[in-house]
């Protein structure tokens, strides 16, 4: 159980486009996702918490207007990178909070490889 | 502000035990993790503790925390090739139950 995915997987644009990353819990329902950005051989970097049903709460220096994020469900999140430029190329990780009798457990789907040309 | 800290690599014999530190600064942490990153994947949960247990065992996997000293750490027994991966320790803390996390420990395993 508790499985998240992420589609696509890779996606390789030009810059000036928009991508659009989904990030679904499979057998959860998670009303929190938190979407996080990793450069390579660093950590991960929070973007934004993502609330089913109100607007995304953004982290210091994270642009809303460039990165929308959409909760539309209880199972998916979307982030769109709009006009995109090859300082956006990294690796997206998604990840849905699962609430559980013992706890609060974060499970993180397989992440996207975006790199803009 | 929050911060976690730990060691960028360690380097261990097939079979041996590994260790790897992880030391947090936000006292009023609730929960702390260990994630394994293996290359160009996402991040599998490996374990939690909650802030006022000392100790978890989980099969080969021991987390020990010092509340006082703010350090965590993750002992892998018998270490296998198959652990090699980049180990995230992680803090909770804030709203929403967000995550801090360390930069990474790379584990090499050799034999």
């Amino acid at each position: 159980g508790a499985v998240v995915s992420q589609h696509p997987s890779r996606v390789i644009c030009k810059s000036g486009t928009s991508v659009k990353i989904e990030c679904r819990s499979l057998d959860f329902q998670a009303t929190t996702m938190f979407w996080y950005r990793q450069f390579p051989k660093k950590s991960l970097m929070l973007m934004a918490t993502s609330n089913e049903g109100s607007k995304a709460t953004y982290e210091q220096g994270v642009e809303k207007d460039k990165f929308l994020i959409n909760h539309a469900s209880l199972t998916l999140s979307t982030l769109t990178v709009t006009s995109a430029h090859p300082e956006d190329s990294s690796f997206y990780i998604c990840s849905a909070v699962l609430t559980s009798g013992s706890g609060y457990e974060q499970y993180f789907g397989p992440g996207t490889r975006l790199t803009v040309t | 502000g929050e911060d976690v800290e730990q060691s960028l690599f360690l380097s261990v014999r097939e079979g041996d035990s590994s260790v790897i530190n992880c030391t947090y600064t936000d006292s009023s942490s609730t929960y702390l993790y260990w994630y394994k990153q293996e290359p160009g994947a996402g991040l599998q949960l490996l374990t939690y503790i909650f802030s006022n247990m000392d100790m978890k065992q989980d099969q080969r996997l021991t987390v020990l925390l010092n509340k006082k000293d703010k350090h965590l750490s993750l002992r892998i027994a018998d270490t296998q090739t198959g652990d090699s991966a980049i180990y995230f320790c992680a803090e909770g803390s804030g709203g929403y139950n967000k995550l801090i996390f360390g930069a990474g420990t790379r584990l090499a395993v050799h034999p």
